[in-house]
């Protein structure tokens, strides 16, 4: 069975505060890797999906880095909001098909 | 709008009673996928299917089973629940097979098993 990790389990900061949590999976067989966002009682909602090493995704405030050979991504959030409160999930695909393993996720409380 | 919806969104039930948990998509995806959620696990992979009359067993398919008789549904059904399945059940649908496929996850069930 894989195993995916995140780190910290949860984070508590105050608004303006920008932060990072991390993902770390295995390197080897790699495919994809997705973040989700998601809040309390709603959906989980996709964030980015990550391929290439070195590579970089956007969104707003939020942005992920990647790095296969290691193992591990980064997800930032730069000047957090209370509405980013929400946890944070990574999913690693391998080359065996469509079936996402989940980390156990980052619980991110951002105070007003 | 395409959508994902699941039903009951909570449900309480006794142990050993049979209960079976809708998941309906409108994306038309061929994939869909049960997952639970629990503490300190994230979300755990039960059942999943790719397509009409296909099914496998996910890390955690034990006293669970699915079946897909049309593209829209894949009911899952506990055969006879237990306390240890009380938990936050998630249905998801993607497209196709490719591992770079997003999922959609439906709003959840959360199942109270006394």
């Amino acid at each position: 069975i894989l195993n995916v990790e995140q780190s910290p389990q949860s984070l508590h900061v105050q608004e303006g505060d920008s932060t990072n949590f991390t993902c770390s999976f295995p390197s080897s067989n790699f495919y994809a890797l997705h973040w989700y966002r998601w809040e309390t009682a709603k959906s989980p909602e996709a964030l980015f999906v990550m391929t290439l090493n070195g590579d970089e995704k956007k969104k707003g405030r939020i942005s992920a880095t990647l790095n296969t050979k290691e193992g591990y991504s980064y997800l930032y959030i730069k000047g957090s909001q209370p509405e980013d409160s929400a946890t944070y999930l990574c999913a690693f695909t391998g080359n065996y098909g469509q079936n996402f393993v989940f980390g156990p996720g980052t619980r991110l409380s951002v105070l007003p | 709008d395409a959508e994902i919806t699941q039903s009951p969104r909570h449900k309480i039930t006794e142990t050993g009673r049979q209960v079976t948990l809708a998941c309906h998509q409108t994306w038309n995806h061929n994939n869909m996928f049960w997952y639970r959620q629990d503490l300190g696990h994230g979300l755990r992979l039960i059942h999943y299917s790719y397509g009409v009359h296909d099914t496998n067993k996910g890390e955690v398919s034990d006293g669970y089973s699915v079946s897909r008789s049309n593209t829209e549904d894949l009911p899952l059904t506990l055969e006879s629940a237990a306390s240890s399945q009380t938990s936050v059940y998630f249905c998801a649908s993607s497209e196709s097979t490719v591992g770079t496929d997003t999922q959609y996850f439906g709003p959840g069930t959360r199942l109270t098993v006394l």
